[in-house]
């Protein structure tokens, strides 16, 4: 079975600042697969990033990328340069073998002009 | 441009009634997955479809039941709805490849159900 904790409710950030939301995963699965989802007030799942368990460098998508550090099984997703509209609450997920993925509990950012 | 749409988008029941979600999803996607998420929680897996007339049971499927006759449905039913039920319901869809782990779900928009 996979597990997901992200231990932080909520945080403030400065707009135009670098945020760092914390994930730290469990998983027996040798192959397995890092995800981190968006969802604004609206309601709706935004994928943001991805890393692979087997690939050695880090994900960068734009302002995102994630801090991948297999031995201490964490991965972190960094938000460069934050803006207003990145106020929303982040999920980290993991998949391993069939694509199912596991949530945390979500990390709620909000941006401060 | 393909999609994936729930229907309805806002529901409320009685408790015992049976009540279906839809989930349509137009990217010729084999994989198809319905989520719970709870007031201030993430999502979990309900059930899951690796294609036509395969379905499995995820994390919580308790009074759940899903059918796949077709690639591109994949609706949710609850036998007989209870106020634990009260949630919102997050149906997604994603290619399927050899390595099974990689692959982007999409997620449609939310069907906010609740069960009086």
């Amino acid at each position: 079975a996979q597990k997901i904790t992200q231990t932080q409710p909520g945080m403030f950030v400065q707009e135009k600042e670098a945020v760092t939301l914390d994930c730290t995963y469990d998983t027996s699965d040798p192959s397995y697969g890092l995800f981190w989802y968006k969802q604004p007030s609206s309601g709706e799942m935004i994928f943001l990033i991805y890393q692979g368990s087997y690939d050695q460098q880090n994900a960068t998508e734009g302002r995102y990328s994630l801090n991948f550090q297999k031995a201490r099984k964490s991965a972190n997703l960094v938000i460069s340069a934050s803006q207003l509209g990145d106020s929303a609450m982040y999920f980290c997920a993991i998949s391993a073998a069939g694509n199912k993925l596991t949530f945390g509990g979500g990390t709620r950012v909000l941006v401060k002009p | 441009d393909a999609e994936i749409t729930q229907s309805p988008r806002h529901k409320i029941t009685e408790t015992g009634r049976q009540v279906t979600l839809a989930c349509h999803q137009t990217w010729n996607h084999n994989n198809m997955f319905w989520y719970r998420q709870d007031l201030g929680h993430g999502l979990r897996l309900i059930h899951y479809s690796y294609g036509v007339h395969d379905t499995n049971k995820g994390e919580v499927s308790d009074g759940y039941s899903v059918s796949r006759s077709n690639t591109e449905d994949l609706p949710l039913t609850l036998e007989s709805a209870a106020s634990s039920q009260t949630s919102v319901y997050f149906c997604a869809s994603s290619e399927s490849t050899r390595s099974g782990t990689g692959n982007e779900q999409f997620f449609g928009p939310g069907t906010r159900l609740t069960v009086l």
